[in-house]
C-alpha cells in the first residue's frame, strides 16, 4: 500500500466550478500537509501548508485536513483557466516526504 | 531571485554512457534532494542531502549517485543509464520551514 493515494482525476470543469481534490495517508506519524501546484513543463511550487487539523483558507483555496481519517482534501473555489494544473498532496513527518501520484485539472474557459 | 537550476533540462543519451545532471541552488538551504517524475507513480525521492557530504538514499536510489561537496550543488550521477531510468528528474532544496523549492525539471531518454 503506497504511503499517500491521490484521488487520479482527471478533472475536467468549467471556470466558476468548485473544484475538490482529495488524498489519504496511512501512517499517523505524518504532521505536516501539503498541497503543490505544477504547470506542465514546470517544477511543483508550493501552495498551502499546514499542520493542524481544521481548515485553511487562503484566497480561493481552502486546504482541509482531517487526521483522525488521515484525509486531506483541497479545495477551489471560483475556478480559472489559470488554475489548469496538476495537484500534488504531500505529507511529511519523523523527516520523510511523500507525494501523491497527482491529479490533473483543466478549468475550461 | 531565489531559484534551483539544473542541467540539462533535455537529454536523449544511450544505454550505458554515463551522465551527470547538475543542479544549484542559490538560497543557502542545507537539505536538498532528487526526484524522479513518472505517470501515475508521482513524485519517488531518488536521495537527499541533510548538508554538505552528508547524503542518503530516498525510496528508489538503485542506479544512482549523488555527491555534496558544496552546499550549493547536488549533482545527480548516472554510472550506466538504462532505459528504465528514462523519467522526468526534479532536483529540490528546502528551507528550514521545510517548504520545498523546485528545479524547472530534467526530461531524460535513455535509448
Amino acid at each position: 500500500q503506497k504511503e499517500v493515494e491521490q484521488d487520479p482525476g482527471p478533472l475536467s470543469v468549467p471556470e466558476g466550478a468548485i473544484v475538490s481534490l482529495n488524498c489519504t495517508y496511512s501512517n499517523s506519524a505524518f504532521q505536516y500537509f501539503m498541497w503543490y501546484r505544477q504547470y506542465s513543463r514546470k517544477g511543483p511550487e508550493l501552495l498551502m501548508y499546514t499542520y493542524s487539523s481544521g481548515n485553511k483558507e487562503d484566497g480561493r483555496f481552502t486546504a482541509q485536513v482531517d487526521k483522525s481519517s488521515k484525509y486531506i482534501s483541497l479545495f477551489i473555489r471560483d475556478s480559472q483557466p489559470s488554475d489548469s494544473a496538476t495537484y500534488l498532496c504531500a505529507i511529511s513527518g519523523d523527516y520523510k516526504l511523500s507525494f501523491g501520484a497527482g491529479t490533473t485539472v483543466t478549468v475550461r474557459a | 531571485e531565489a531559484q534551483v537550476t539544473q542541467n540539462p533540462r533535455y537529454l536523449i543519451t544511450v544505454t550505458g554512457k554515463k551522465l551527470t545532471v547538475t543542479c544549484s541552488q542559490n538560497m543557502n538551504h542545507e537539505y536538498m534532494s532528487w526526484y524522479r517524475q513518472d505517470p501515475g507513480l508521482g513524485l519517488r525521492q531518488i536521495y537527499y542531502s541533510m548538508n554538505v557530504e552528508v547524503t542518503d538514499k530516498g525510496d528508489v536510489p538503485e542506479g544512482y549517485k549523488v555527491s555534496r561537496k558544496e552546499k550549493r550543488n547536488f549533482p545527480l550521477i548516472l554510472e550506466s543509464p538504462s532505459p528504465n531510468q528514462t523519467s522526468l528528474y526534479f532536483c529540490a532544496s528546502s528551507s528550514q520551514t521545510g517548504e520545498l523549492f523546485f528545479g524547472e525539471g530534467s526530461r531524460l531518454t535513455v535509448l
